[in-house]
């Protein structure tokens, strides 16, 4: 069974540019999530959804951050414009409702 | 408020050696913990999950423990090797939301 898959794994940005990562789910998994790693700390939950709808986006910048799961497939996570406190790296999970989440490779992302 | 504690924070540790990897958590009410090894560069994998009822799960080298009335886990990785050196997270599900909450996990160093 192939994992959840992410693009790029890694990127450099100056500050104030825009980036894009992407992410697919495990095949026949309904929810999927964008979680952003700080290095040292435990992931963040930016974005759930459910299918093609938002979950939950209590903690998602929604200033300069973005997210979309049209077909309610793959997804992609959108920063314009980018900030130095956005390094991280961004992580995409997947699992069926409720159940255990797969996680992907993650996105190494840098801003100077 | 719901959080996850863990500690140490970091840990050097040499082949063939045991130690143990602590977790307290004030998440309420309390769906299931699980332990989560992330390795540099990838995405983290579960290595056990524990219910209420359940006080005690192996996987392999790993054992965890589980006291709900203090709302303590333990991680015991037995023999170590040097393929363990990795991140452990603690992860409790509960809340009202039902949310997965991060514990800022434990950089284990193993050496040879």
């Amino acid at each position: 069974e192939a994992g959840v898959a992410q693009s790029p794994r890694y990127k450099i940005i100056e500050k104030r540019q825009s980036v894009a990562f992407w992410c697919n789910p495990i095949s026949g998994h309904a929810t999927l999530y964008w979680y952003q790693q700080i290095l040292g700390q435990g992931p963040k939950l930016l974005i759930q959804f459910q299918n093609n709808g938002v979950v939950d986006d209590s903690q998602l910048p929604k200033d300069r951050f973005s997210a979309e799961r049209l077909k309610g497939v793959d997804s992609t996570l959108k920063i314009q414009p980018a900030k130095l406190e956005d390094s991280a790296v961004y992580l995409c999970a997947s699992s069926l409702v409720r159940g255990e989440q797969y996680f992907g490779p993650g996105t190494r992302l840098t801003v100077t | 408020k719901n959080q996850v504690e863990q500690s140490p924070q970091s840990l050097i540790i040499l082949e063939g050696k045991n130690c143990t990897l602590q977790c307290n958590y004030t998440v309420s009410p309390f769906s299931n913990l699980r332990w989560y090894k992330q390795d540099t560069g990838r995405g983290p994998v579960s290595l056990t999950i524990m219910t209420f009822s359940e006080n005690t799960k192996s996987n392999g080298r790993y054992t965890a423990t589980l006291d709900a009335d203090t709302k303590q886990s333990s991680l015991h990785i037995t023999a170590s090797q040097l393929s363990d050196s990795a991140s452990y997270i603690c992860v409790v599900r509960g809340g009202s939301q039902g949310n997965l909450i991060f514990g800022k996990g434990t950089k284990l160093s193993v050496k040879p």
